[in-house]
């Protein structure tokens, strides 16, 4: 089965800060890949779809790229309301794979 | 508005059974894929299960295989997982979500709580 592989798994950074996170799958995957966000006590919400493309209504400051095996999301300027919980998916097929996930919180 | 709204969780013994239900609204049920995904306390996601559109094709993860059974009635755009010889590791919100293009789950529900002990 594929491995998904996400870094850091928590993160501490300031408001206004750029954020990167990165997801490593253990075989090529093209860009099947997605980003979800999940706040604490609430069910999990799509930001990005097929690495690169961003769901409707998501704020601008959230991006991802890569393809192949290695993908980076990115908050260009950390904002209070970011706090979460953010996790890779991959989904070609069954068995569906999500990352372990990353925990930000604010410096 | 498009939303799905999960139920049935509760306290259940170690060999017990369960069934979860997930209602659908804003949407026709029968017209998408669905899944089941669940969050052990303090843990990360995990793919339970999925079913076709009109549940005659369902996958599961293998360490529910056997066990867990997913189901729908599109007539009542409900979703269901029957859960048999549940163990603590069981344990965990379960959330169903909508399978939609780009193979994306959204939306998710709020999610149901199944605690397995004695």
């Amino acid at each position: 089965d594929m491995q998904m592989t996400q870094s850091p798994s928590s993160l501490s950074a300031s408001v206004g800060d750029r954020v990167t996170i990165t997801c490593q799958a253990s075989q090529d995957i093209s860009n099947y890949l997605h980003w979800y966000q999940q706040k604490p006590g609430k069910a999990p919400k799509l930001l990005i779809y097929d690495a690169s493309n961003l769901e409707t209504g998501v704020p601008s400051r959230f991006s991802g790229s890569g393809s192949g095996t290695d993908f980076t999301f990115t908050i260009s300027s950390l904002q209070p309301e970011d706090i979460a919980t953010y996790y890779c998916q991959y989904y070609q097929d069954v068995p569906v794979t999500f990352g372990q996930g990353t925990r930000l919180e604010i410096k | 508005e498009v939303q799905v709204v999960e139920s049935g969780g509760a306290l259940v013994q170690p060999g017990g059974s369960l069934r979860l239900s997930c209602a659908a609204s804003g949407f026709t049920l029968s017209s998408y894929w669905m899944h089941w995904v669940r969050q052990a306390p303090g843990k990360g996601l995990v793919w339970v299960s999925r079913s076709d559109n009109d549940g005659r094709s369902t996958s599961y993860a293998d360490s529910v295989k056997g066990r867990f059974t997913m189901s729908r009635d599109n007539a009542k755009n409900t979703l269901y997982l029957q859960m048999n010889s549940l163990r603590a590791e069981d344990t965990a919100v379960y959330y169903c979500a909508r399978d939609v293009p780009h193979r994306r789950f959204d939306p998710w529900g709020q999610g149901t709580l199944v605690i397995v002990s004695s």
